[in-house]
Formats: structure tokens, C-alpha cells, sequence
């Protein structure tokens, strides 16, 4: 079974912070995603890898950088974390065909205070 | 316009119903359609590929029409299991991986 693992289910910063999550799977997938889930918007893609090094904004990129030095493993980074920051972030991976199906992490729950 | 619609629900069915939900995109160069199921406090899992000349995996039967620019998805006989969000996503055509998903079509399916 693939799986994906993030860091923590559940996390709480202040304000300024920097903020780590982290993405690890195990399938030797070439596509990795981040998104951010929030009620009545939906999930939206913050950024995505098609490779190791390799990145792509997605809708929602400000405020974010990403991280991706080993094929397993994609990284999210919060700069400078702010209240509207708060949110389900969910990471993701496929094998690379448009027509793959995406698995998911089970999520981390950022509060930023 | 939202480029992936669903109305958000709740659907609230009685076990044994059948109930159905419609999807709209607005790229129509869109190429790769999916229904996702995710229940609360979850992440988001396949239930299933919809392909252009529609398929059927045991009681879920998805449709896509392109001409109307929307993809369905048909449950019969549900199930008190079923109850979840189900999220219509559409693949990006501008050549680039990229997946819009829809907010979510909330189903309760009561006993």
C-alpha cells in the first residue's frame, strides 16, 4: 500500500515563527503536492514537484517555499506564519500520469496564534 | 465562475436511496476527471476515475458529459458508510499536473 506521512496531525505556532511540515513517501512517486483545506473553499494547491529540485507555484503560493532535496520527501515551509495561515495542509503524491490517481497524507492541523 | 462547482449539500437520504450528484468545470480542455470520498477529519481517498464513456464500480456509477461540461455521480442503494463529502476533481489542461478539486458534496444517509 502507498503511504504518505506527514510530520505532525496536529501543530500550534505563534505568530513570526517559522514553520516546518514535512512529507515523506514511500512509493518512489514523481509528483508531490501541497494543499491547503479550508471549510467552504475547498482544497487549494500552495505549491508542487515534479521532481527532486523541481517546483511549481500552485494558487496559493504567498507566504510559502518548499523543499524537495530527496525524491521521498517535500517539505512546506511558513516563512513567517500569520493567523490567516491557520488551516488543514495535506500533502500529496502521485505516480506522474494525469490521469493517477493522488494519495494523500492524513493532514496537520496548523494553528497559528 | 468557480472552475469546479458542486453544490455543497447536505444530501440527507434514507438507507436504500438512490442519490446523485453533479459536478461542473469550466476548462473545457479539461482531460481527467475524478470522484474523491473523504469523511470527516480524513484526508481525501479515490473512489473513482470517471471516464468518457462512463463507468460502474458495484453500487457508484460516474458520467462525464462534455458538451454540457459536467461529470455525475450516481449511488444507488446507500448505505449508512456512505455518509462522507465527496469531492469532484478536474485535472489542470494547461499541461502542467495540476488537480482543481471542487469543495465538496456533502452526503448523510440516514437510518
Amino acid at each position: 500500500d502507498v503511504k504518505v506521512t506527514q510530520s505532525s496531525r496536529y501543530l500550534v505556532k505563534r505568530t513570526g515563527e517559522k514553520v516546518f511540515l514535512e512529507c515523506v513517501q514511500d512509493m518512489d512517486h514523481e509528483n508531490m503536492f501541497w494543499y491547503r483545506q479550508d471549510p467552504g473553499l475547498g482544497l487549494r494547491l500552495i505549491y508542487f514537484s515534479y521532481d527532486v529540485k523541481m517546483k511549481e507555484k500552485g494558487d496559493i503560493p504567498e507566504g510559502y517555499s518548499v523543499s524537495r532535496e530527496k525524491k521521498e520527501r517535500f517539505s512546506l515551509i511558513l516563512e513567517s506564519a500569520s493567523t490567516n495561515q491557520t488551516s488543514m495542509y495535506l500533502c500529496a503524491s502521485n505516480v506522474g500520469g494525469r490521469r493517477d490517481e493522488q494519495f494523500f497524507g492524513p493532514g496537520t492541523r496548523l494553528t497559528v496564534l | 465562475r468557480k472552475e469546479v462547482e458542486q453544490d455543497p449539500g447536505p444530501f440527507n437520504v434514507p438507507e436504500g436511496a438512490t442519490v446523485a450528484f453533479n459536478c461542473t468545470y469550466s476548462n473545457s480542455a479539461s482531460q481527467s476527471f475524478f470522484w474523491y470520498r473523504q469523511d470527516c477529519r480524513k484526508e481525501p481517498k479515490l473512489l473513482m476515475s470517471v471516464y468518457s464513456s462512463g463507468n460502474e464500480d458495484g453500487r457508484f456509477t460516474a458520467q462525464l458529459n462534455r458538451a454540457s461540461q459536467y461529470i455525475s455521480l450516481l449511488i444507488r442503494d446507500s448505505k449508512l458508510s456512505d455518509s462522507a463529502t465527496y469531492l469532484c476533481v478536474v485535472n489542470d489542461a494547461s499541461g502542467t499536473y495540476k488537480y482543481i478539486f471542487g469543495t465538496g458534496t456533502r452526503l448523510k444517509v440516514l437510518a
